[in-house]
Protein backbone atom coordinates (compact mmCIF):
# COMPACT_ATOMS: atom_id res chain seq x y z
CA UNK A 1 0.00 0.00 0.00
CA UNK A 2 0.99 3.66 -1.05
CA UNK A 3 2.63 5.45 2.27
CA UNK A 4 4.02 9.07 2.50
CA UNK A 5 5.04 9.69 6.39
CA UNK A 6 5.96 13.32 7.66
CA UNK A 7 8.48 13.94 10.65
CA UNK A 8 8.06 15.43 12.97
CA UNK A 9 4.17 15.48 13.46
CA UNK A 10 4.62 19.08 15.25
CA UNK A 11 7.23 21.26 16.57
CA UNK A 12 7.35 24.67 18.28
CA UNK A 13 9.79 26.91 17.16
CA UNK A 14 11.29 30.49 17.94
CA UNK A 15 11.16 33.70 15.61
CA UNK A 16 14.35 33.56 13.58
CA UNK A 17 14.87 29.78 13.67
CA UNK A 18 15.71 27.44 10.47
CA UNK A 19 13.50 24.58 10.44
CA UNK A 20 13.71 21.15 8.55
CA UNK A 21 10.74 19.33 7.62
CA UNK A 22 10.57 15.52 6.46
CA UNK A 23 8.48 13.85 3.97
CA UNK A 24 9.44 9.83 3.12
CA UNK A 25 7.69 7.61 0.91
CA UNK A 26 6.72 4.22 -0.29
CA UNK A 27 5.13 4.18 -3.30
CA UNK A 28 4.42 2.77 -6.58
CA UNK A 29 5.43 4.36 -9.84
CA UNK A 30 6.60 7.32 -8.30
CA UNK A 31 5.46 10.31 -10.58
CA UNK A 32 6.22 13.68 -8.62
CA UNK A 33 5.56 14.77 -4.70
CA UNK A 34 3.91 18.31 -3.94
CA UNK A 35 3.95 20.56 -0.39
CA UNK A 36 1.34 22.53 0.28
CA UNK A 37 1.01 24.96 3.41
CA UNK A 38 -2.63 25.36 5.29
CA UNK A 39 -3.53 27.59 7.46
CA UNK A 40 -7.21 27.87 8.61
CA UNK A 41 -7.86 27.39 5.05
CA UNK A 42 -7.33 25.88 1.43
CA UNK A 43 -3.48 24.03 1.18
CA UNK A 44 -1.51 26.23 -0.80
CA UNK A 45 0.89 25.19 -2.86
CA UNK A 46 4.51 25.60 -2.35
CA UNK A 47 6.27 23.17 -4.83
CA UNK A 48 6.40 20.45 -6.94
CA UNK A 49 9.41 17.80 -7.03
CA UNK A 50 9.98 15.46 -10.00
CA UNK A 51 13.42 15.26 -10.11
CA UNK A 52 16.16 14.28 -7.46
CA UNK A 53 18.86 16.62 -6.23
CA UNK A 54 17.26 19.81 -8.00
CA UNK A 55 16.09 22.32 -5.24
CA UNK A 56 13.09 24.44 -5.22
CA UNK A 57 13.21 27.92 -3.67
CA UNK A 58 10.74 30.39 -2.89
CA UNK A 59 11.84 33.31 -0.38
CA UNK A 60 12.79 31.63 2.50
CA UNK A 61 11.73 28.36 1.80
CA UNK A 62 13.47 25.53 -0.64
CA UNK A 63 13.06 21.84 -0.96
CA UNK A 64 14.88 19.05 -2.52
CA UNK A 65 13.67 15.59 -3.27
CA UNK A 66 16.09 12.00 -3.29
CA UNK A 67 14.39 9.37 -5.36
CA UNK A 68 17.13 7.29 -4.30
CA UNK A 69 16.40 7.13 -0.70
CA UNK A 70 12.62 8.44 -1.28
CA UNK A 71 12.50 11.22 0.85
CA UNK A 72 12.22 15.26 0.22
CA UNK A 73 12.78 18.05 2.75
CA UNK A 74 11.03 21.15 3.33
CA UNK A 75 13.68 23.79 4.56
CA UNK A 76 12.43 27.18 6.57
CA UNK A 77 14.65 29.92 7.30
CA UNK A 78 15.04 32.91 9.34
CA UNK A 79 10.84 31.62 10.28
CA UNK A 80 8.30 34.35 11.00
CA UNK A 81 4.87 33.62 12.75
CA UNK A 82 3.22 34.12 9.82
CA UNK A 83 4.69 30.26 8.78
CA UNK A 84 2.57 29.22 11.39
CA UNK A 85 0.34 26.51 10.21
CA UNK A 86 0.20 22.75 8.73
CA UNK A 87 2.71 21.73 5.91
CA UNK A 88 1.67 18.84 4.07
CA UNK A 89 3.87 16.61 1.73
CA UNK A 90 1.84 14.94 -1.26
CA UNK A 91 2.82 12.63 -3.31
CA UNK A 92 1.46 11.28 -7.22
CA UNK A 93 2.25 7.84 -8.80
CA UNK A 94 1.55 6.71 -12.51
CA UNK A 95 -0.93 4.26 -13.12
CA UNK A 96 -3.57 5.97 -15.21
CA UNK A 97 -4.16 9.26 -16.31
CA UNK A 98 -4.98 11.15 -12.98
CA UNK A 99 -3.50 13.67 -10.57
CA UNK A 100 -4.60 11.04 -6.95
CA UNK A 101 -2.44 12.24 -4.51
CA UNK A 102 -1.89 10.40 -1.50
CA UNK A 103 -0.56 12.71 1.63
CA UNK A 104 0.85 12.62 4.71
CA UNK A 105 -0.86 13.88 8.11
CA UNK A 106 1.29 17.22 7.65
CA UNK A 107 3.83 18.57 10.47
CA UNK A 108 2.27 21.42 12.47
CA UNK A 109 4.40 24.17 13.00
CA UNK A 110 3.87 26.83 15.32
CA UNK A 111 6.48 29.60 15.47
CA UNK A 112 6.70 31.92 18.59
CA UNK A 113 7.44 35.89 18.99
CA UNK B 1 -7.65 34.93 -12.43
CA UNK B 2 -9.75 33.47 -9.60
CA UNK B 3 -9.32 30.44 -7.61
CA UNK B 4 -11.33 27.38 -6.94
CA UNK B 5 -14.62 28.29 -5.73
CA UNK B 6 -16.43 25.79 -3.32
CA UNK B 7 -19.80 26.64 -1.85
CA UNK B 8 -21.32 26.37 0.46
CA UNK B 9 -18.18 27.06 2.81
CA UNK B 10 -20.22 25.66 5.75
CA UNK B 11 -23.60 23.69 6.53
CA UNK B 12 -25.02 21.36 8.89
CA UNK B 13 -27.09 18.50 8.25
CA UNK B 14 -29.01 15.25 10.11
CA UNK B 15 -28.31 12.16 9.77
CA UNK B 16 -29.90 10.21 7.15
CA UNK B 17 -30.39 13.61 5.09
CA UNK B 18 -28.08 14.06 1.50
CA UNK B 19 -25.92 17.09 0.73
CA UNK B 20 -24.76 18.23 -2.55
CA UNK B 21 -21.52 20.45 -2.82
CA UNK B 22 -20.09 22.37 -5.61
CA UNK B 23 -16.99 23.33 -7.06
CA UNK B 24 -16.09 25.54 -9.72
CA UNK B 25 -12.46 25.29 -10.66
CA UNK B 26 -9.91 27.41 -11.92
CA UNK B 27 -11.02 28.65 -15.35
CA UNK B 28 -9.43 26.53 -17.86
CA UNK B 29 -8.84 23.44 -15.34
CA UNK B 30 -10.52 20.27 -16.50
CA UNK B 31 -9.30 18.52 -14.05
CA UNK B 32 -11.38 18.68 -10.69
CA UNK B 33 -10.36 16.01 -7.40
CA UNK B 34 -12.28 15.74 -4.36
CA UNK B 35 -10.71 15.11 -0.68
CA UNK B 36 -12.22 14.54 2.88
CA UNK B 37 -10.11 16.12 5.54
CA UNK B 38 -10.41 14.70 9.31
CA UNK B 39 -8.40 15.11 12.33
CA UNK B 40 -7.79 11.05 12.48
CA UNK B 41 -7.68 10.01 8.96
CA UNK B 42 -5.83 13.47 6.90
CA UNK B 43 -6.64 14.09 3.88
CA UNK B 44 -8.15 11.50 1.55
CA UNK B 45 -8.45 11.29 -1.98
CA UNK B 46 -12.34 10.36 -2.96
CA UNK B 47 -12.43 11.28 -6.74
CA UNK B 48 -11.36 12.90 -9.46
CA UNK B 49 -13.02 14.08 -12.99
CA UNK B 50 -11.61 14.99 -15.84
CA UNK B 51 -13.62 16.27 -19.08
CA UNK B 52 -16.60 14.67 -17.72
CA UNK B 53 -15.25 11.40 -17.05
CA UNK B 54 -14.30 9.85 -13.70
CA UNK B 55 -10.71 8.98 -13.91
CA UNK B 56 -10.17 7.68 -10.55
CA UNK B 57 -12.34 6.79 -6.98
CA UNK B 58 -11.18 6.28 -3.68
CA UNK B 59 -11.68 3.94 -0.87
CA UNK B 60 -15.09 5.40 0.16
CA UNK B 61 -18.77 3.87 0.69
CA UNK B 62 -20.84 4.52 -2.71
CA UNK B 63 -22.70 6.38 -1.09
CA UNK B 64 -20.05 9.27 -2.09
CA UNK B 65 -20.82 10.43 -5.62
CA UNK B 66 -19.72 13.31 -8.05
CA UNK B 67 -20.03 14.53 -11.55
CA UNK B 68 -18.48 16.98 -13.50
CA UNK B 69 -20.60 19.31 -15.82
CA UNK B 70 -19.31 19.85 -19.51
CA UNK B 71 -18.12 23.89 -18.62
CA UNK B 72 -16.11 21.86 -15.45
CA UNK B 73 -17.80 22.77 -12.56
CA UNK B 74 -18.08 19.52 -10.29
CA UNK B 75 -20.38 18.24 -7.82
CA UNK B 76 -20.01 15.50 -5.02
CA UNK B 77 -23.08 14.32 -3.19
CA UNK B 78 -23.48 12.44 -0.07
CA UNK B 79 -26.16 10.10 0.52
CA UNK B 80 -27.64 8.89 3.95
CA UNK B 81 -25.53 11.23 5.82
CA UNK B 82 -23.47 9.46 8.98
CA UNK B 83 -21.67 11.35 11.97
CA UNK B 84 -18.60 10.17 10.57
CA UNK B 85 -18.88 12.26 7.55
CA UNK B 86 -18.23 15.37 9.34
CA UNK B 87 -15.10 16.38 8.22
CA UNK B 88 -14.12 19.40 5.31
CA UNK B 89 -14.19 18.59 1.84
CA UNK B 90 -11.93 20.18 -0.14
CA UNK B 91 -11.55 20.63 -4.09
CA UNK B 92 -9.02 21.03 -6.19
CA UNK B 93 -7.85 21.82 -9.95
CA UNK B 94 -5.73 20.85 -12.63
CA UNK B 95 -5.71 22.18 -15.97
CA UNK B 96 -4.02 18.67 -17.02
CA UNK B 97 -4.71 14.86 -15.62
CA UNK B 98 -1.79 12.10 -15.94
CA UNK B 99 1.43 13.16 -17.82
CA UNK B 100 4.71 14.07 -15.70
CA UNK B 101 3.64 15.63 -12.90
CA UNK B 102 0.91 18.77 -12.69
CA UNK B 103 0.44 21.26 -10.27
CA UNK B 104 -2.70 21.18 -8.17
CA UNK B 105 -4.93 24.00 -6.63
CA UNK B 106 -6.73 23.45 -3.82
CA UNK B 107 -10.76 25.54 -2.95
CA UNK B 108 -11.06 26.65 1.09
CA UNK B 109 -13.49 24.02 1.59
CA UNK B 110 -16.70 22.71 2.57
CA UNK B 111 -16.94 22.29 6.33
CA UNK B 112 -20.16 19.88 7.05
CA UNK B 113 -20.96 19.05 10.22
CA UNK B 114 -23.56 16.08 10.71
CA UNK B 115 -25.40 15.89 13.70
Amino acid sequence: EDKVVQSPLSLVVHEGDTVTLNCSYEVTNFRSLLWYKQEKKAPTFLFMLTSSGIEKKSGRLSSILDKKELFSILNITATQTGDSAIYLCAVSTYGGATNKLIFGTGTLLAVQP
Amino acid sequence: KAGVTQTPRYLIKTRGQQVTLSCSPISGHRSVSWYQQTPGQGLQFLFEYFSETQRNKGNFPGRFSGRQFSNSRSEMNVSTLELGDSALYLCASSSRTGGNGNTIYFGEGSWLTVV
